[in-house]
């Protein structure tokens, strides 16, 4: 079992739905990233956690560090955000970095 | 102009070969990173070099051997690859040794090895 989890593996909406992605961890840790990689490729960074909230613009991330899980949501989606989203953890201690396996969100017109 | 550069970008190569893939960064970083991301999506840190020293090396085959002439390079040659080496490789760079959030990422290099 991965020690970063995300689910759904594949996500299909409508433009302008509202999207969650999930992810769950199994180690303490120091922070959590989110990212994004589009289909040419690209990775971009989104946020970085390590409690709380963050927004930026249509994005919001949370984390539970109780819980150890963290959300992913994007209001009003648009078939630009289609892309795979990533979620990263930094252990605490260690500071190892290890991924998840990504969430393909298609958005569709 | 590109921030972090790889080439080449598609690389198809036979087994037992040895190849290299480049990358620059023109951000004046001090640090850079190799990638791997297998056909699960599974993005995996290679390698992590500050000012052209060595400061992370994860359980990397020593087939793999990065090279940074300078700060703003990082290549990682490849000895003997294998079908498993087949991944997209990517570099990345920030400033200092900064987190994932501060990380330039490459375009990605696609290896596949017949």
């Amino acid at each position: 079992k991965n020690e970063v989890e995300q689910s759904p593996q594949n996500l299909t909406a409508q433009e302008g739905e509202f999207i969650t992605i999930n992810c769950s961890y199994s180690v303490g840790i120091s922070a959590l990233h989110w990212l994004q990689q589009h289909p040419g490729g690209g990775i971009v960074s989104l946020f970085m956690l390590s409690s709380g909230k963050k927004k930026h613009g249509r994005l919001i991330a949370t984390i539970n560090i109780q819980e150890k899980h963290s959300s992913l949501h994007i209001t009003a989606s648009h078939p630009r955000d289609s892309a795979v989203y990533i979620c990263a953890v930094r252990s605490k201690g260690n500071e190892k970095l290890t991924f998840g396996t990504g969430t393909r969100l298609t958005i569709i017109p | 102009d590109t921030a972090v550069s790889q080439t080449p970008k598609y690389l198809v190569t036979q087994m037992g070969n040895d190849k290299s893939i480049k990358c620059e960064q023109n951000l004046g970083h001090d640090t850079m990173y190799w990638y791997k991301q297998d056909s699960k999506k599974f993005l995996k840190i290679m390698f992590s070099y500050n000012n052209k020293e060595l400061i992370i090396n994860e359980t990397v085959p020593n087939r793999f051997s990065p090279k940074s002439p300078d700060k703003a390079h990082l290549n990682l040659h490849i000895n003997s690859l294998e079908l498993g080496d087949s991944a997209v490789y990517f570099c990345a760079s920030s400033q200092n040794q900064g987190g994932l959030e501060t990380q330039y990422f490459g375009p990605g290099t696609r290896l596949l090895v017949l």
